[in-house]
């Protein structure tokens, strides 16, 4: 029972072309997340909404953007895709409150930009 | 300078041995200190967590943290081939945003 999904999990595009990324959670959760994975970075955050209306910019937002439709669904934009987008990239959720919030992530996309 | 520093490896030890990961970090707010596994084509999945200083141990794993000298360890005690995995250390001071290592990969043998 995947709680955080991600689509597509694989995806091959050219330079220039506009993607999207899909998550959708059924955790009920509040905050939401992309981050990309590369490696030797590790992961990196690239946007953050905290509720349907609260969307903030991570560390390398340059060349991406987001939507939030609902409390469960969180997109990943790409306008206009580089070579160097071509990464694995998580959506995460959490909880808002409480003593801890574990982010919990979905299996990933890995996107490939030729 | 990173956030979160944490060597790479890859990390390469018999079944049975202690393992040691590490993680050192700039930030002296961050006060909750985590380490998720990542298995192959699959998401992080959180492992343990600590907040502020100390220890915290929970079956063969145990973490520390160090706040004075902003470094954080996990220990695998009796290490196993299915812990082989990639490990990634992370921090936040207030659950807002995580910081996350760039994680070190970890092949028991056999």
């Amino acid at each position: 029972d995947a709680d955080v999904t991600q689509t597509p999990r694989n995806r091959i595009t050219k330079t220039g072309k506009r993607i999207m990324l899909e998550c959708s959670q059924t955790k009920g959760h509040d905050r939401m997340y992309w981050y990309r994975q590369d490696p030797g970075l590790g992961l990196r955050l690239i946007y953050y909404s905290f509720d349907v209306k609260d969307i903030n910019k991570g560390e390398i937002s340059d060349g991406y953007s987001v939507s939030r439709q609902a409390q469960a669904k969180f997109s990943l934009s790409l306008e206009s895709a580089i070579p160097n987008q071509t990464a694995l990239y998580f959506c995460a959720t959490s909880e808002t409150g409480g003593a801890f919030n574990e982010q919990f992530f979905g299996p990933g996309t890995r996107l490939t930009v030729l | 300078q990173k956030e979160v520093e944490q060597d790479p490896g890859p990390l390469s030890v018999p079944e049975g041995a202690i393992v040691s990961l590490n993680c050192t970090y700039s930030n002296s707010a961050f006060q909750y200190f985590m380490w998720y596994r990542q298995y192959s084509r699959k998401g992080p999945e959180l492992l343990m967590y600590t907040y502020s200083s100390g220890n915290k141990e929970d079956g063969r794993f145990t973490a520390q943290v160090d706040k004075s000298s902003k470094y954080i360890s996990l220990f695998i005690r009796d290490s196993q081939p299915s812990d082989s995995a990639t490990y990634l250390c992370a921090m936040s001071a207030n659950f807002n945003k995580f910081y996350f290592g760039s994680g070190t990969k970890l092949n028991v043998k056999p």
